[in-house]
């Protein structure tokens, strides 16, 4: 059974930082990993889709990384600003049933 | 493209009413989710639908759950009756094909409050 951690789960950093947040997996039979934004009281927004043949993504100030072998993937955010307050998820469906396991969630809060 | 479209995006009820979800899913896609998200936690799968096919609904509390699609596009999504502890948000999702290979989309939500 897949597990999914994200460490931690929360984090505060002044505005205009460089920060790193933090996720692994259990089972490395992934067909992709995809990590989630959520405001408060609000859906899922997909941020970037990272291929379990690649080793990264990028958009904009977002840059993810994917290592299947170590179980970990890393969400990179540069030059961060308050609008990037929010919760980010990762999630990862299974080759088999990729029915898509979840994180517990990153708290980000960006301090102006 | 337009997105995943939920309705409504908040609803209250008393314990022991029913309620009902609403979603329509970007145009084209095969597959659509069901997922429920307790406060402070990540989103578990209720069911999923390939087509108007039920592919997996092992998490599904179908005592009181109860979800459908009809002709492969919308689906809605029914609590009767409603536990206290089915306050959660409620999201729907839906993928080109499994989701394994394009990925999800998710819907804004339905907020539940059982009071």
């Amino acid at each position: 059974k897949q597990e999914v951690t994200q460490i931690p789960a929360a984090l505060s950093v002044p505005e205009g930082e460089n920060l790193v947040l933090n996720c692994s997996f259990t089972d490395s039979a992934i067909y992709n990993l995809q990590w989630f934004r959520q405001d408060p009281g609000k859906g899922l927004t997909s941020l970037l889709l990272i291929q379990s043949s690649q080793r990264e993504q990028t958009s904009g100030r977002l840059n993810a990384s994917l290592d299947k072998s170590s179980g970990r993937s890393t969400l990179y955010i540069a030059a961060s600003q308050p609008g990037d307050s929010a919760t980010y998820l990762c999630a990862a469906p299974n080759f088999g049933n990729e029915k898509l396991t979840f994180g517990t969630g990153t708290r980000l809060t960006i301090i102006p | 493209e337009a997105g995943v479209a939920q309705s409504p995006r908040y609803k209250i009820i008393e314990k022991r009413q029913s309620v009902a979800f609403w979603c329509n899913p970007i145009s084209g896609h095969a597959t659509l989710y069901w997922y429920q998200q307790i406060l402070g936690q990540g989103p578990k799968l209720l069911i999923q639908f390939q087509n108007n096919g039920v592919v997996d609904d092992s998490q599904l509390p179908k005592d009181r759950f109860s979800a459908e699609r009809l002709k492969g596009v919308d689906s809605t999504l029914k609590i009767q009756p409603a536990k206290l502890e089915d306050s959660a948000v409620y999201l729907c999702a839906s993928s080109l094909g499994g989701g394994g290979n394009y990925g999800y989309t998710f819907g804004s939500g339905t907020r539940l409050t059982v009071v």
